[in-house]
C-alpha cells in the first residue's frame, strides 16, 4: 500500500522568494516519487521524478526536489519564485519492484501556489 | 497532434443522458488511464488498459463505462449520471515496462451533470 500526504493546501510567496512544498510519503516497497504541476484547466504536467537513482532530482522550470528516506520526504523546491510558477503541485507515488512498474501513481491532496508581485 | 488529446474539452449533460469522452494518445505508449479529479479530493484512478487489457478497475460504478479498442485511443461512455460525478475528467498515458514511464496527461474534459 502507498500513500502521500502533501502539508499546505495552500502555499504563499512573494515573487523572488524560495518556494518550498512539502510532501511526505508511505510505501511497502521502494518507491518511485513525481511532482506533476496543474495550471488552470489544462492537465498535469511533469517537473520531475525519482526513481532510485541521484536523490536530488532537477526538473523543468528551475525545480528540484529531494528524496530522504530516513524521513519519507520527498519536498519540491525553487530558489525564486517567479509569477508563471503560480498552479497547483501534487506529489505522486508509484510502486515499483524488480524493476517492473505496476503503473499505479498514488496522488496527494495538491498545493496550491500563489505568487505575489 | 501531439502528446495526449481529450475531447469534448466541456460538456454538460442531464442524468438521463448518454454520452461520450473520447481520449487519443500519439506517444506510441501502451498503457491509458482514466482519472476523475473532484474539487477538494485527490485525482482518483478509474480504469487502467495495458496493451488494450483493463488491468485495473478501482471500484467504478457501472453508469461508467471504458472501452479501449487500440493501444491509441481511450473512450469512457457515460449514463444515467448523477449530480456528484461533475468532475474534471483527465487521461493519461504511459510506456509500461521502459525506463522512462511516467504519465503523460491530457487537458481534461470538464464534466458538468445537472
Amino acid at each position: 500500500a502507498q500513500s502521500v500526504t502533501q502539508l499546505g493546501s495552500h502555499v504563499s510567496v512573494s515573487e523572488g522568494a524560495l518556494v518550498l512544498l512539502r510532501c511526505n510519503y508511505s510505501s511497502s516497497v521502494p518507491p518511485y516519487l513525481f511532482w506533476y504541476v496543474q495550471y488552470p484547466n489544462q492537465g498535469l504536467q511533469l517537473l520531475l521524478k525519482y526513481t532510485s537513482a541521484a536523490t536530488l532530482v532537477k526538473g523543468i522550470n528551475g525545480f528540484e526536489a529531494e528524496f530522504k528516506k530516513s524521513e519519507t520526504s520527498f519536498h519540491l523546491t525553487k530558489p525564486s519564485a517567479h509569477m508563471s510558477d503560480a498552479a497547483e503541485y501534487f506529489c505522486a507515488v508509484s510502486a515499483h519492484a524488480g524493476g517492473t512498474s505496476y503503473g499505479k501513481l498514488t496522488f496527494g491532496q495538491g498545493t496550491i501556489l500563489t505568487v505575489h508581485p | 497532434e501531439t502528446g495526449v488529446t481529450q475531447t469534448p474539452r466541456h460538456l454538460v449533460m442531464g442524468m438521463t443522458n448518454k454520452k461520450s469522452l473520447k481520449c487519443e494518445q500519439h506517444l506510441g505508449h501502451n498503457a491509458m488511464y482514466w482519472y476523475k479529479q473532484s474539487a477538494k479530493k485527490p485525482l482518483e484512478l478509474m480504469f487502467v488498459y495495458n496493451f488494450k487489457e483493463q488491468t485495473e478497475n478501482n471500484s467504478v460504478p457501472s453508469r461508467f463505462s471504458p472501452e479501449c479498442p487500440n493501444s491509441s485511443h481511450l473512450f469512457l461512455h457515460l449514463h444515467t449520471l448523477q449530480p456528484e460525478d461533475s468532475a474534471l475528467y483527465l487521461c493519461a498515458s504511459s510506456q509500461e515496462g521502459a525506463e522512462r514511464d511516467e504519465q503523460y496527461f491530457g487537458p481534461g474534459t470538464r464534466l458538468t451533470v445537472t
